[in-house]
Order: structure tokens, then C-alpha cells, then sequence
């Protein structure tokens, strides 16, 4: 298995909701990514995990809260967002940190907040 | 910033012909990768060349680095209408621990 699995495809919320991103790899990746991709821009790096621990938050705001509960699942919980949070939301794995290998990235969320 | 800045920002070829992207980057890095995204999907990692090789080939696609430029350069040779995509270069700068991304190519090869 060499995917990278992100659920839903799609997620419409409004801003008292809350909602969470899905990410699973089957690859024994131990380093995984959460990033954040506006329409025309290059993604951002919100979040990295490196052994289910996190590595490093690039300044986020708290609304958004990353959890690694194994090595195979990234999740990304949403709270109180706001209409600029519409985004495409991007996981990725490596094989370990140091970044020394490519990137394998899932299809990503499409988020729409209302 | 270590983010690189890709140029053209926007290309249009004739199926067939050659296209060429160039990306820069600030810092000293490790290695640099390439990507290419369609249409608002997912990023595919293309080739990924390391900061002591100077250039890597794979399939029709031709990667090069100078690093006392701080630059690379992608080149996709014979393309097809399906190499219609965004590009993008990234670097992983002196720390390892975290790739950054260019602002990326837009490539349009026309049948």
C-alpha cells in the first residue's frame, strides 16, 4: 500500500461546528503532515509528527488541533473556524525526519466554511 | 524565508515541445524535490535530487542543481497534453526537519 488516505473529500461546516480531517498510511511512514493550500498558492506546513509525537507547529492557531493516536492516523480537529480557513487541507508522510526522502501526499479535504 | 520563487510563474507549450521551469531558493539546503499538482488534487513527488549531485534524470523529466546559485531547474522533455499541471520546488533547508514549498509553475501543453 503506498497511499495516503484522507476522509472526507469534501466538508462544508459552519463556524460553531466542529469537525475533524482523517489521515491514514499503511507505509510505516513515522513522519507525518498536515498542510493547509490556498486556491493558486503552494501548500503551507501547519503541522508536523515525527513518531506520534509532534515535531512542529508553524504558528496555527488553536482552532485547529492535530492528533497522531498511532503511527498510520493523523487526524486534524476543527473548532470555531473561519470563512479564511476554506481551504484544500493536505496530509503527507515521509519515511522518517530527518526529511531525507520524497513526500507521499493524500488527495486532501476540500473545506468550505460558512 | 527559505521558500524558494519559481519562474515563469505560468507556461503554455505545444504538445511536443520542451518545457523548462527554474526555481530559487535563500538558504543552504540538504536537497530539493519537485512535485507536480493537477488541478487542485493531491501533490506528486517527481524526483528529489540531493545538494552533492548536480543532476538527475527520471523518465522524460531532467532535474538540475547549482547550489552556489541556489537554483534548479526542471525540464520535461517531448510533453503531453497530460503534464498539463502545477509544479512546484521544494526545499528542506539546513534543519531537515521540514519541507517548504515554491509558489510553483503553471504548465499548460496544448494538443
Amino acid at each position: 500500500d503506498t497511499e495516503v488516505t484522507q476522509t472526507p473529500k469534501h466538508l462544508v461546516m459552519g463556524m460553531t461546528n466542529k469537525k475533524s480531517l482523517k489521515c491514514e498510511q499503511h507505509m510505516g511512514h513515522r513522519a507525518m503532515y498536515w498542510y493547509k493550500q490556498k486556491a493558486k498558492k503552494p501548500p503551507e506546513l501547519m503541522f508536523v509528527y515525527s513518531y506520534e509525537k509532534l515535531s512542529i507547529n508553524e504558528s496555527v492557531p488553536s482552532r485547529f488541533s492535530p492528533e497522531c493516536p498511532n503511527s498510520s492516523l493523523l487526524n486534524l480537529h476543527l473548532h470555531a473556524l473561519q470563512p479564511e480557513d476554506s481551504a484544500l487541507y493536505l496530509c503527507a508522510s515521509s519515511q522518517e525526519l530527518p526529511t531525507g526522502g520524497g513526500y507521499t501526499f493524500g488527495s486532501g479535504t476540500r473545506l468550505t466554511v460558512v | 524565508s527559505q521558500q524558494g520563487e519559481e519562474d515563469p510563474q505560468a507556461l503554455s507549450i505545444q504538445e511536443g515541445e520542451n518545457a523548462t521551469m527554474n526555481c530559487s531558493y535563500k538558504t543552504s539546503i540538504n536537497n530539493l524535490q519537485w512535485y507536480r499538482q493537477n488541478s487542485g488534487r493531491g501533490l506528486v513527488h517527481l524526483i528529489l535530487i540531493r545538494s552533492n549531485e548536480r543532476e538527475k534524470h527520471s523518465g522524460r523529466l531532467r532535474v538540475t542543481l547549482d547550489t552556489s546559485k541556489k537554483s534548479s531547474s526542471l525540464l520535461i522533455t517531448a510533453s503531453r497534453a497530460a503534464d498539463t499541471a502545477s509544479y512546484f520546488c521544494a526545499t528542506d533547508g539546513a534543519s531537515y526537519d521540514k519541507v517548504i514549498f515554491g509558489p510553483g509553475t503553471s504548465l499548460s501543453v496544448i494538443p
